[in-house]
């Protein structure tokens, strides 16, 4: 079965520092991966997806992923940390098969010191 | 274009009883889902409907919970009797189809206290 995995619960970076997630997959076929994004007392907000061609993906927020097919990882990545960024993400993948479940990692909390 | 509309926002009910969550998803999106967020972990899917019919509802609880999509667009999740383990935030989402490429679009959940 398809799956992803999040290692750190917990992530603290200070502003204007560099910020990761990490997340790694497994799956049997193609790829298709990720990321959201939630704030307190919020819905899930879309960040980028992983499909095909270019393993750097951009999204919103001047957040961006990078793909690794050798390391089975889509790290979420932003090169300046902002307070604001501060929230819970999630990593996701879609099963494959008739019905393209979309699976969740457990989250990482993201924190943002001033 | 209008989000993932969801209501009540809040609910506290007692044990036993029942309660209903209410979603209406993005416009022309076929596929919507229905999530269950327990506190500290990720979103686990209940029930995936295409259209008006269910593709995918192997993690509900089918013994109490019970959902429908009516007319292909709104739907709603019941819960009866209710258990202090439902106790989360569910989460309706839609997308325009349910393709492997095709990202999910969010409302932004109901809290679901059971005293």
């Amino acid at each position: 079965a398809q799956s992803v995995a999040q290692p750190e619960d917990q992530v603290n970076v200070a502003e204007g520092n560099p910020l990761t997630v990490k997340c790694t997959y497994s799956v049997s076929g193609n790829p298709y991966l990720f990321w959201y994004v939630q704030y307190p007392n919020r819905g899930l907000q879309f960040l980028l997806k992983y499909i095909t061609g270019d393993n750097l993906v951009k999204g919103s927020y001047g957040f961006e992923a990078e793909f690794n097919k050798s390391q089975t990882s889509f790290h979420l990545k932003k090169p300046s940390a902002l307070v604001s960024d501060s929230a819970l993400y999630f990593c996701a993948v879609r099963d494959g098969g008739a019905t393209n479940k979309l699976i969740f990692g457990t989250g990482t909390l993201l924190a943002v010191q001033p | 274009e209008a989000g993932v509309a969801q209501s009540p926002r809040y609910k506290i009910i007692e044990k036993r009883q029942s309660v209903a969550f209410w979603c209406n998803p993005i416009s022309g999106h076929a596929t919507l889902y229905w999530y269950q967020q327990i506190l500290g972990q990720g979103p686990k899917l209940l029930i995936q409907f295409q259209n008006n019919g269910v593709v995918d509802d192997s993690q509900l609880p089918k013994d109490r919970f019970s959902a429908e999509r009516l007319k292909g667009v709104d739907s709603t999740l019941k819960i009866q009797p209710a258990k202090l383990e439902d106790s989360a935030v569910y989460l309706c989402a839609s997308s325009v189809n349910h393709l492997e490429s095709t990202e999910a679009f969010f409302g932004q959940g109901t809290r679901l206290t059971v005293v």
